[in-house]
């Protein structure tokens, strides 16, 4: 079955502008989760949902950072007035179930580079 | 003090070596423990969770320490196709996201 989808994959903007990056889950997983990545780190958590309802945005660097489901499937992650410092890899993933013992599977990512 | 530490490496052994890698986590609340495996521009993607009483996978061998809060990945016969980084992985109690250490570089060597 299809696996986890990211889109667009690149994505090059100009400081100061806002940005959606869209995460396809697998279908029918409860928990999506948002990361974000740096080169030579490992992922570092921003947010998550199970189903439509944001659990935890403890991880979401300041207010320009929002993320939504409102479906409880799609989910956008908006970084707003975008600074250089926002560039990295952003990773979404999906689990089946809320424990936390499940297997998060990983999309392939959306490079963000803000020049 | 970051939650998961890892010697990021690199490590280049020879193939049909045997090779080990540690971590240590921070938070003694931590309740579910994996390792991951990134591929170069790949995704992470599940390697094995790691159970208190240790547990196996063909050639690799996950330990759980919760006194010395550490946990290690042993690769017995070491392939090329083993090359790629490693990420120790924890949860804390109440949480469902993960916390990653740096991850550990393999190198495999013909």
């Amino acid at each position: 079955g299809a696996g986890v989808s990211q889109s667009p994959r690149y994505k090059v903007t100009k400081r100061g502008q806002d940005v959606a990056l869209r995460c396809d889950p697998i279908s029918g997983h409860v928990s999506l989760y948002w990361y974000r990545q740096a080169l030579g780190q490992g992922p570092e958590f921003l947010t998550y949902f199970n189903y439509e309802a944001q659990q935890d945005k403890s991880g979401l660097p300041n207010d320009r950072f929002s993320a939504e489901r409102p479906e409880g499937s799609i989910s956008t992650l908006t970084i707003q007035r975008t600074e250089q410092r926002d560039s990295a890899m952003y990773r979404c993933a999906s689990s089946p179930g809320r424990a936390s013992y499940n297997e998060q599977f990983f999309g392939p990512g959306t490079r963000l580079t803000v020049l | 003090r970051k939650e998961v530490e890892q010697d990021p490496g690199p490590f280049n052994v020879p193939e049909g070596a045997t090779v080990a890698f540690n971590c240590t986590y921070s938070n003694s609340a931590s309740q579910s423990f994996f390792w991951y495996r990134q591929d170069c521009r790949k995704e992470p993607k599940l390697l094995m969770s790691v159970y208190s009483s240790g547990n196996e996978d063909g050639r690799f061998t996950a330990q759980l320490n919760r006194a010395s809060q550490y946990i290690s990945l042993l690769i017995r016969d070491s392939k090329l196709s083993d090359s790629a980084t490693y990420l120790c992985v924890v949860t804390q109690t109440g949480a469902n996201n993960l916390f990653f250490g740096t991850g550990t570089r393999l190198t495999v060597i013909p």
